[in-house]
This record gives structure tokens, C-alpha cells and sequence, in this order.
């Protein structure tokens, strides 16, 4: 079993949609959580932390639910712009990435 | 502010050659970390760095892989002798700490590897 897994989609979504995004990951231990965005040919970008209360960053909310081990995205109104591959990052000391899911949003 | 520096950005070379490749952290922040990325295997952590210090080198596929930091503001990855399945996107990422708002990890632009 992996890590984190992450469901590789790809989702098509049309402009203005919600769509959300889930990890699991297999460490209990864990206590850092990142959602990243990387763009075709480019490094990861932080995208927002997840906080155990879980938080909001415009139209992302990332949420984190420790006793069933996963994290989730969930992004409102979504843009063209949006389109990206997501990953969500599990770790402490080290840190270790899903495999990413892959989000296109249409006109 | 300069973000992580990588060189070179690519990379091509024959099978059996070594390959160095180099990063420069940002400056003050106290771990590296190394990574594959290859469409098949995704993004893979090879090894990382605290203060200069290897820490976990499970990553690392086999003994023709190595990686040093031999300062806090330097370090390589260095393959040798390379094969056509290292091909990849090599990148290396540093943070600054390990609380709050300092695990987060900043990305170089990485290096696209093609060995032939």
C-alpha cells in the first residue's frame, strides 16, 4: 500500500463547478499537510497547508480528518486557471506525495 | 527573493556517463530534499537533508545514486554510471524548519534528465 493516495482522475469539470479532491495516507503518525499544484512542466507550488480545524484560503478549503487519515480539497467557482494536477503531501520530518490528480476545467 | 536554484536544467547524456546535478537552497532554510518525478512513479522522495546531514537515504534507488551537501548552501546528486530508466525530472526542494508555517517546502525548477 502506498503512502498517500490520491485518485488520479482526471476530472473534467466546466467553469463555475465545485470540485473536491481526497488523500489517504497510511501514517498515523503524520502531522504536516500540504496541497500542492503543479503545472504541466513545472515544479510543485504550495498551494495551501491543512490545519486539523481545517481552513480556507478564497475559494479552496482544505480540511483534514486524522482519525479516518485523509485530507481533502475542495474548490468552489472553479476557473480556467484551475487547471492543474493537485498533490496532497502527508509527512513530518520527511515528506511524502500522492501520486496527484489531474484537474481540467472547461469553457 | 531568489527561490531554489537548480543547474542544469536539462540534461542529456549516454549511457554509462556520470551526472552531477547541483542545487542551491534558499538561503537560511535547513533542509533539502531530493526528488524523481517520472509520469509512471510520480514523485518520488529520494533522500533529504537537516542541517547538512543525510537523514533518510531509503529513497535512493541504488548504489550508482549518491547525494552530498557538503554546506548549507550546496548540494548534489550524482549518478554514476547513469541508464536510460534514471531519465526523469530531478528536484530538489528545501524548507526551513520543522514547525508551523516552516514545513513548507519551496521547489526548484528542477532538471529534465535524458540519458540515451
Amino acid at each position: 500500500r502506498k503512502e498517500v493516495e490520491q485518485d488520479p482522475g482526471p476530472f473534467n469539470v466546466p467553469e463555475g463547478a465545485t470540485v473536491a479532491f481526497n488523500c489517504t495516507y497510511s501514517n498515523s503518525a503524520s502531522q504536516s499537510f500540504f496541497w500542492y499544484r503543479q503545472d504541466c512542466r513545472k515544479e510543485p507550488k504550495l498551494l495551501m497547508s491543512v490545519y486539523s480545524s481545517g481552513n480556507e484560503d478564497g475559494r479552496f478549503t482544505a480540511q483534514l480528518n486524522r482519525a479516518s487519515q485523509y485530507i481533502s480539497l475542495l474548490i468552489r467557482d472553479s476557473k480556467l486557471s484551475d487547471s492543474a494536477t493537485y498533490l496532497c503531501v502527508v509527512g513530518h520530518n520527511d515528506m511524502r506525495f500522492g501520486a496527484g490528480t489531474r484537474l481540467t476545467v472547461k469553457p | 527573493d531568489a527561490g531554489v536554484i537548480q543547474s542544469p536544467r536539462h540534461e542529456v547524456t549516454e549511457m554509462g556517463q556520470e551526472v552531477t546535478l547541483r542545487c542551491k537552497p534558499i538561503s537560511g532554510h535547513n533542509s533539502l530534499f531530493w526528488y524523481r518525478q517520472t509520469m509512471m512513479r510520480g514523485l518520488e522522495l529520494l533522500i533529504y537533508f537537516n542541517n547538512n546531514v543525510p537523514i533518510d537515504d531509503s529513497g535512493m534507488p541504488e548504489d550508482r545514486f549518491s547525494a552530498k551537501m557538503p554546506n548549507a548552501s550546496f548540494s548534489t546528486l550524482k549518478i554514476q554510471p547513469s541508464e536510460p530508466r534514471d531519465s526523469a525530472v530531478y528536484f530538489c526542494a528545501s524548507r526551513g524548519g520543522t514547525s508551523g508555517s516552516s514545513y513548507e517546502q519551496y521547489f526548484g525548477p528542477g532538471t529534465r534528465l535524458t540519458v540515451t
